[in-house]
């Protein structure tokens, strides 16, 4: 079946650090991938995307690559801020469904 | 575009009432998801619409929940009897890639 595995948080890194949250997936053909951001308080939102192997995603310093030979869409950026703390969602749909796996969330916090 | 609306923002009540959420998709949007997030649980799928018409409604919990899409504007999700397992967000999303509403924080008493 399709699943999708993230680390587990929650994680906390200072402010600059260099930030990475696995991501590995489970699913039929070459499913689209995705990372959601939740804020304190508000539904998630669409981070990036990548539709197809060695796809990029990127936006707001946040960085993915999709890697079918591992089966990976880690999540990067080279300088956190304490406004990235919240939650991060990694996702796929596969080929042919329009139903959204999501993985079960890792918490971020950034301390100043 | 107002992205999706969901009412209401907050919800109390009492164990045994109805409990009715509303929501209106972004328009031009096909599909609407409904989800239910908690600590316990995290995030879950109760059911999905496309063109109006449920598709999968495997994540409704039991028969005290159910979801009508009458329109292409405009979809509710109604908890009767609700109980205090039912405290919650809910959160409403449309389209292929998910815009999510800022949900409905229910607490059942």
């Amino acid at each position: 079946g399709n699943s999708v595995t993230q680390m587990e948080g929650p994680v906390t890194l200072s402010e600059e650090a260099f930030l990475t949250i696995n991501c590995t997936y489970t699913a039929t053909g070459y499913p689209s991938l995705f990372w959601y951001v939740q804020y304190p308080g508000e539904g998630l939102q669409l981070l990036l995307k990548a539709t197809k192997a060695d796809d990029k995603g990127s936006n707001k310093g946040f960085e993915a690559t999709y890697r079918k030979e591992t089966t990976s869409f880690h999540l990067e950026k080279g300088s956190v801020q304490v406004s990235d703390s919240a939650v991060y969602f990694c996702a796929l749909i596969p080929r042919s469904a329009s139903k959204i796996i999501f993985g079960s969330g890792t918490r971020l916090s950034i301390r100043p | 575009d107002a992205g999706v609306i969901q009412s209401p923002r907050h919800e109390v009540t009492e164990m045994g009432q109805e409990v009715t959420l509303r929501c209106k998709p972004i328009s031009g949007h096909n599909s609407l998801f409904w989800y239910r997030q908690t600590m316990m649980r995290g995030l879950e799928l109760l059911i999905y619409f496309n063109n109006n018409v449920p598709i999968d409604d495997s994540g409704m919990p039991e028969d005290r929940f159910s979801a009508k899409m009458p329109n292409a504007s405009f979809s509710t999700l109604k908890i009767q009897p609700s109980e205090p397992r039912d405290s919650a967000v809910y959160f409403c999303a449309s389209g292929y890639e998910q815009f999510f509403g800022p949900g409905t924080r229910l607490t059942v008493l």
